[in-house]
């Protein structure tokens, strides 16, 4: 089992939608937690953290549930602009006691006019 | 340009061939990940350094490949007698502090494409 699953996708959807992805992680230990954005053959970039609390940055919402291990990107009022892959993210400590990150297989999402 | 810079940025070999990645991490940074990415795949961790000390390989590194940090500054990756399944982006990345909790403290570089043929 991958340490972190994500819906796979893609997820084609029209400007103005609203779409939600979601994403499990088995380690109990993990950390930390974030969603990164990639864009085709791209780099990924850090797209936000997500805390327990739940956390908002404009259209973007984060949510951690720890008791689920479950992790969820909510993006409304989808652009254009929007259309990446999403990788779901968590650390992982090394036996050295130091951190790393751990990355789902990314969803793909496709905003269409 | 002050980021993390990987060289070449794309590559193709003849299958068997050996092929190597460099990565000039942020200068002031002293640790340093290996990740590659396939496609359809998130990267995929491969090894790390603090200084010049590779301290975590993963299982994904065959004996075919080899990471160095001599000087604890730049870090090559060697892929010896490639195979077809060694097609992929080489993601370097590069952090200040073992503390990747808040997120923005490990920067990735561009990638390097490995096309093997």
């Amino acid at each position: 089992r991958k340490e972190v699953e994500q819906d796979p996708g893609p997820f084609n959807v029209p400007e103005g939608a609203t779409v939600a992805f979601n994403c499990t992680y088995s380690n109990s230990a993990s950390q930390s937690f974030f969603w990164y954005r990639q864009d085709c053959r791209k780099e990924p970039k850090l797209l936000m953290s997500v805390y327990s609390s739940g956390n908002e940055d404009g259209r973007f919402t984060a949510q951690l549930n720890r008791a689920s291990q479950y992790i969820s990107l909510l993006i409304r009022d989808s652009k254009l602009s929007d259309s990446a892959t999403y990788l779901c993210v968590v650390t992982s400590m090394f036996s050295g006691g130091y951190n790393k990150l751990i990355f789902g297989a990314g969803t793909r999402l496709a905003v269409h006019p | 340009d002050t980021g993390v810079s990987q060289d070449p940025r794309h590559k193709i070999t003849k299958r068997g061939q050996n092929v190597t990645f460099r990565c000039d991490p942020i200068s002031e940074h002293n640790r340093l990940y290996w990740y590659r990415q396939t496609l359809g795949q998130g990267p995929e961790f491969l090894t790390y350094f603090q200084n010049e000390a590779q301290l975590e390989k993963s299982r994904l590194l065959s004996d075919r490949f080899s990471a160095e940090r001599p000087k604890g500054s730049f870090s090559t990756l060697e892929i010896q007698r490639t195979e077809q399944g060694d097609s992929a982006m080489y993601l370097c990345a590069s952090s200040l502090g073992a503390d990747l909790s808040s997120g923005n403290t490990i920067y990735f570089g561009e990638g390097s494409w490995l096309t093997v043929v």
